[in-house]
């Protein structure tokens, strides 16, 4: 099967960095992806990382490391809008198996 | 608009009743996935269809099934509703069967009372 652990909150201020966790346990995947949801509304795509190493997209990076069952987001020059949930997210390799998710990390950005 | 449609945005209904959540994929997409997301929940993966057919199976009960029509809009039903059932089901498409980015819908908010 598959387990995903993120830490459960994260707080920053404004303008800063920020790196959210996200460590796997997992037979075999795809690759791994990342999702923000803002309270109430919809989770959409963020990243993916299908090879180990870092992919940029503008303010955010993710990261993934098979050897050590790790990935992370980093999120720069924090604003107030990127307070939200953040879920990793895993495809696995065995079978046809639709995206399992972390449990999310809610992130605070404070002025 | 993500392009990804479901009706109602909100339901409430009480314990024992059925009802059913409608989900219209974004256009040209062909994989429709069900997700129940609890209150401070993760996503837990329902199951998905990829034009018409039944692709993967993940946690569901066996009072809730779902189909895909010819026209790929989706239906989730839900009998002898619980109060635990209450959570945001949401739906998301995808172009193939096999992708990493979906395309969630703005979900259903099932109040079980």
């Amino acid at each position: 099967g598959q387990s995903l652990e993120q830490p459960s909150e994260v707080t920053a201020v404004e303008g800063a960095i920020v790196q959210i966790n996200c460590t796997y346990q997992t037979s075999g995947f795809y690759g791994l992806s990342w999702y923000q949801q803002h309270d109430g509304g919809a989770p959409t795509f963020l990243s993916y990382n299908a090879l180990d190493g870092l992919e940029e997209t503008g303010r955010f990076s993710s990261f993934l490391s098979r050897s050590d069952s790790y990935g992370y987001l980093l999120l720069q020059e924090l604003q107030m809008k990127d307070s939200a949930s953040y879920f990793c997210a895993v495809r696995p390799d065995t079978g046809r198996r639709a995206l399992t998710f972390g449990s999310g990390t809610r992130l605070q950005v404070q002025p | 608009d993500s392009g990804v449609t479901q009706t109602p945005k909100h339901l409430i209904t009480a314990t024992g009743q059925r009802v059913t959540l409608r989900c219209s994929p974004r256009s040209g997409d062909l994989s429709v996935y069900w997700y129940q997301q609890s209150l401070d929940q993760g996503l837990q993966f329902l199951i998905q269809y990829y034009n018409g057919e039944e692709r993967a199976k993940g946690n569901i009960l066996e009072r809730f099934s779902a189909q895909q029509f010819p026209d790929l809009h989706s239906e989730l039903n839900l009998s002898s509703l619980e109060l635990g059932d209450s959570a945001l089901y949401f739906c998301a498409s995808s172009v193939g069967q096999a992708d990493y980015g979906y395309t969630f819908g703005s979900g259903t908010r099932l109040t079980v009372v």
